[in-house]
């Protein structure tokens, strides 16, 4: 089942933009994280932002968490081309069990 | 580093086969899990085990098996490949307890074809 539903599905932004993707998700959750993919690759672990965090950062990257309207923002700023991937939000509604992933948001950044 | 491994990262099977997919981690995790994923679909869970021998169903275990019979290993078993089931699968595996967070390392992915 998904709960994490990625906004928008693709982006496309030129070189030194900052890019922002949305993820809402449908139930409580333990955590949420980010996660990229490049193309034909398994996914990498960016960033995890816990249910009592509202705002956690790493290098370029700013994630805010929303526990009442059950939402996260994924923000880079001064975006590169070598950030052109696929990225996916995915919660955890208990500690130590699975991950639910969402759709995804195909980055494209030009430059 | 967390290093996953996949056998494969390209297999071509034929409809009728059984096929194998093996996966192993070297960060002695308890939970390794199998996913595939299609365009438009997302990341969907197949299976997943949280301890040796131990093994779940996920959304879409149907036409899968799986064993774990060493904490490293975990294997997707396609019992006789469909040409529905032509994918990409993903492994990630994953820590519990104390001090570690849900957080899943993947492997590089096996593109299945199935002809």
């Amino acid at each position: 089942s998904q709960q994490g539903e990625e906004d928008p599905q693709a982006l496309s932004i030129q070189e030194g933009e900052n890019a922002t993707m949305n993820c809402s998700y449908k139930t409580s959750i333990n955590n949420l994280q980010w996660y990229r993919q490049n193309s034909g690759r398994g996914l990498v672990h960016l960033i995890l932002i816990r249910s009592n965090e509202r705002e956690k950062h790493s290098g370029r990257l700013r994630v805010t968490l929303d526990t009442s309207k059950k939402s996260s923002s994924l923000l880079i700023t001064a975006s590169r081309a070598a950030d052109t991937a696929s990225y996916f939000c995915a919660t955890s509604p208990y500690q130590g069990g699975k991950l639910i992933f969402g759709q995804g948001t195909e980055l494209s950044v030009k430059p | 580093d967390v290093k996953v491994t996949q056998s494969s990262r390209y297999l071509v099977k034929r409809t009728g086969e059984k096929v194998f997919l093996e996966c192993v981690q070297d960060m002695d995790h308890e939970n390794m899990f199998w996913y595939r994923q299609d365009p438009g679909l997302g990341l969907r869970l197949i299976y997943f085990s949280y301890d040796v021998k131990m093994k779940e169903k996920g959304d879409i275990p149907e036409g899968y098996s799986v064993s774990r019979e060493k904490k490293e290993r975990f294997s997707l078993i396609l019992e006789s490949a469909s040409t529905n089931q032509t994918s990409m699968y993903l492994c990630a595996s994953s820590s519990v307890g104390q001090g570690h967070t849900d957080t899943q390392y993947f492997g590089p992915g096996t593109r299945l074809t199935v002809l």
